[in-house]
């Protein structure tokens, strides 16, 4: 069973692109959680998706952030109009029934 | 509001040393407390998940406990090794419906040769 992928595990974009970053959760888990680690800070919660659905959006921004878990495909994390602050290391995780959460390697995303 | 919090922010020890790292936690109403590693560069590594009911757990030359009712967990590590060097991250699941790890900041492992 593979673990938690994201990719692409790096990304550069100038300011005002967009993001867009990918998670396939391991096989069987229903539940996608985005956390984000800006540098030198812990990680933060984003959001807390299941397929289709949005359960816990508290920790995304209020602009320019969205998130989705559509029935086929990986989840999405989508950043419009990147800012250099938006630079960091953006973590997905997955579980079968919203308890034990595994994390994937992360997508490390560098504003110029 | 949870907010977990870990002391030291960094630690050096010498090999061989055993070495605790502290965890505290606001909130006592939690599902689980999780330990993490994370090297540099890296994703998070699950070292020890310990269930609310459950006051420690086990593996290897690592142990953690966990104590609810004074908000704190414990990270022991028996006769570190250089290879333990890493950034030790806890993070709790809060009861209630919210399904979101709140971490902490981390405490900065280095085991010097």
């Amino acid at each position: 069973n593979a673990g938690v992928m994201q990719n692409p595990r790096h990304l550069v974009r100038r300011r005002g692109q967009e993001a867009r970053l990918r998670c396939s959760p391991m096989k069987g888990h229903s539940h996608v959680y985005w956390y984000r680690q800006l540098p030198e800070e812990g990680l933060k919660f984003m959001v807390y998706l299941q397929k289709e659905n949005i359960i816990d959006e508290s920790g995304m921004p209020k602009e320019r952030f969205s998130a989705e878990f559509p029935k086929e495909g990986p989840s999405i994390l989508r950043i419009q109009q990147v800012v250099r602050g938006d630079s960091a290391a953006y973590f997905c995780a997955s579980s079968p029934m919203a308890d034990t959460q595994y994390f994937g390697p992360g997508t490390r995303l560098t504003v110029l | 509001k949870q907010e977990v919090t870990q002391i030291p922010a960094a630690l050096s020890v010498p090999e061989g040393e055993n070495l605790v790292l502290n965890c505290s936690f606001t909130d006592s109403a939690i599902y689980n407390l999780q330990w993490f590693r994370q090297d540099p560069g890296k994703g998070l590594t699950s070292l020890l998940l310990i269930q609310s009911s459950q006051r420690e757990q086990t593996s290897g030359r690592l142990n953690a406990s966990l104590d609810k009712s004074s908000g704190r967990s414990t990270l022991y590590i028996a006769a570190s090794q250089p290879g333990d060097s890493a950034t030790y991250l806890c993070a709790d699941l809060t009861q209630g419906g919210s399904e979101k790890l709140v971490f902490g900041k981390g405490t900065k492992l280095t085991v010097n040769p």
